[in-house]
């Protein structure tokens, strides 16, 4: 069955460096999605992409993230200098529209634990 | 802005009906969700319901949804060790590619 991959599983960092995660979405989906949870709080929305722009961000989803879908494969998230409270995990997901747009499957990852120490 | 609420930790008995419920406040909501996480996993899309139903049945999963006070429930009939997880609710509105999730249940069951 196909699956959305991360990775690393665990990224440990220093505050101020700059990361990457990686996630390769399901091969035919079209939208891809990134999600944090804050360790015992909720799923929080960062950001959507479809079609190589975003089309949906949250106020979290500041001017040091960023997206990008450098080949047909991967999605990546960047964060350009990581501050402590970005320690959280990180959840890729994509989805596929051809439902005509009324009903969302998002199928997700396990997920990156991002450490900023 | 939109929210969802749940409450964070449930326990019952191998063969027990497990309810964990959630409060949505987004009355322009299409889709309310339920999704697992065991641990190591990402979130497993459980079942879901259309806003204009107010019951869904899926084998073990009874998802109750009352729209008037946005209030979600799910059902799981005989619980079993192997469902012992984190559930959380979650809801998407109309338009827009976001999802909205609660903080999650987590379901300890004792055999």
């Amino acid at each position: 069955e196909p699956e959305v991959t991360q990775t690393p599983s665990h990224q440990v960092t220093q505050m101020g460096q700059e990361v990457i995660l990686r996630c390769v979405p399901i091969s035919n989906h079209l939208y891809f999605y990134w999600y944090r949870q804050i360790l015992g709080q909720k799923v929080e929305f960062l950001v959507s992409f479809y079609n190589n722009e975003i089309s949906e961000k949250s106020e979290i989803f500041d001017d040091q993230f960023s997206v990008e879908r450098p080949d047909g494969s991967n999605f990546t998230l960047k964060i350009r200098s990581t501050k402590l409270e970005d320690s959280a995990m990180y959840f890729c997901a994509s989805s596929d529209f051809r439902q005509g747009g009324t009903y969302n499957e998002q199928f997700f990852g396990p997920g990156t634990r991002l450490t900023v120490l | 802005g939109e929210d969802v609420e749940q409450s964070l930790f449930l326990s019952v008995r191998e063969g027990d009906s497990s309810v964990i419920n959630c409060t949505y406040t987004d009355s322009s909501s299409t889709y309310l969700y339920w999704y697992k996480q065991e641990p190591g996993a990402g979130l497993q899309l459980l079942t879901y319901i259309f806003s204009n139903m107010d019951m869904k049945q899926d084998q073990r999963l009874t998802v109750l949804l009352n729209k008037k006070d946005k209030h979600l429930s799910l059902r799981i009939a005989d619980t079993q060790t192997g469902d012992s997880a984190i559930y959380f609710c979650a809801e998407k509105g109309t338009g827009g590619f976001k999802t909205i999730f609660g903080a999650g249940t987590r379901l300890f069951v004792k055999a």
